[in-house]
């Protein structure tokens, strides 16, 4: 099955840190990926769609300065966290789908997430 | 309102019992429908897409209700490895999930 590969699994840092995760397609071409977060015994939460080779589109509320996505090549998304601040600690989980048919019925394959803990 | 809806639970279920959940949506011009499996502090994996005419895997049967705009889930023989937190997501241009029903089995 597809696979995605997402690093760091763990980031415990300093306030006023950047952060940058990436997001992998190991087995498959994506030339969109997604960026959730999800706060403790909440639902996911999009936060951007990745597209590649174009710029990224942002959920309603979600600062784009703030959070930087790249989507350089069909298989690399990064999510950079601007100078970071505890209440940007949270879960940040990206996902990917494989392109093919109609896209809204392919279901998204997630990464192993990545715990992000700003001190 | 919410666009996706789910009692947060917790059911807790010995083990061998049957349970369902239900899933509400409000966009009725959603397309795809899927029941996702999250364990604690890990990220989400798939259970199964619902299809219109219902599906079936295995110990889990998933269906869909276009006209009153729910899915559920139903877990027969519940195992003590199924405790999870179950997450529907609906699709149209974007993937929206619930906040998820805890399940525990308990022996």
């Amino acid at each position: 099955g597809a696979v995605v590969s997402q690093h760091p699994s763990r980031v415990i840092c300093k306030s006023g840190t950047s952060v940058k995760i990436e997001c992998r397609s190991l087995d498959f071409q994506a030339t969109t990926m997604f960026w959730y977060r999800q706060f403790p015994k909440k639902s996911l939460m999009l936060m951007a769609t990745s597209n590649e080779g174009s710029k990224a589109t942002y959920e309603q509320g979600v600062e784009k300065d703030k959070f930087l996505i790249n989507h350089a090549s069909l298989t690399l998304s990064t999510l950079t966290v601007t100078s970071a601040h505890p209440e940007d600690s949270s879960f940040y989980i990206c996902s990917a789908r494989v392109v093919s048919g109609q896209e809204s019925s392919q279901p998204q394959h997630f990464g192993d997430g990545t715990r992000l803990s700003i001190l | 309102r919410k666009e996706v809806e789910q009692d947060p639970g917790p059911f807790n279920v010995p083990e061998g019992a049957t349970v369902a959940f239900n899933c509400t949506y409000s966009n009725s011009a959603s397309q795809s429908f899927f029941w996702y499996r999250q364990d604690c502090r890990k990220e989400p994996k798939l259970l199964m897409s619902v299809y219109s005419s219902g599906n079936e895997d295995g110990r889990f049967t998933a269906q869909l209700n276009r006209a009153s705009q729910y899915i559920s889930l139903l877990i027969r023989d519940s195992k003590l490895s199924d405790s999870a937190t179950y997450l529907c997501a609906v699709s149209y241009n974007k993937l929206v999930f619930g906040a998820g029903t805890i399940l525990r089995v308990k022996s």
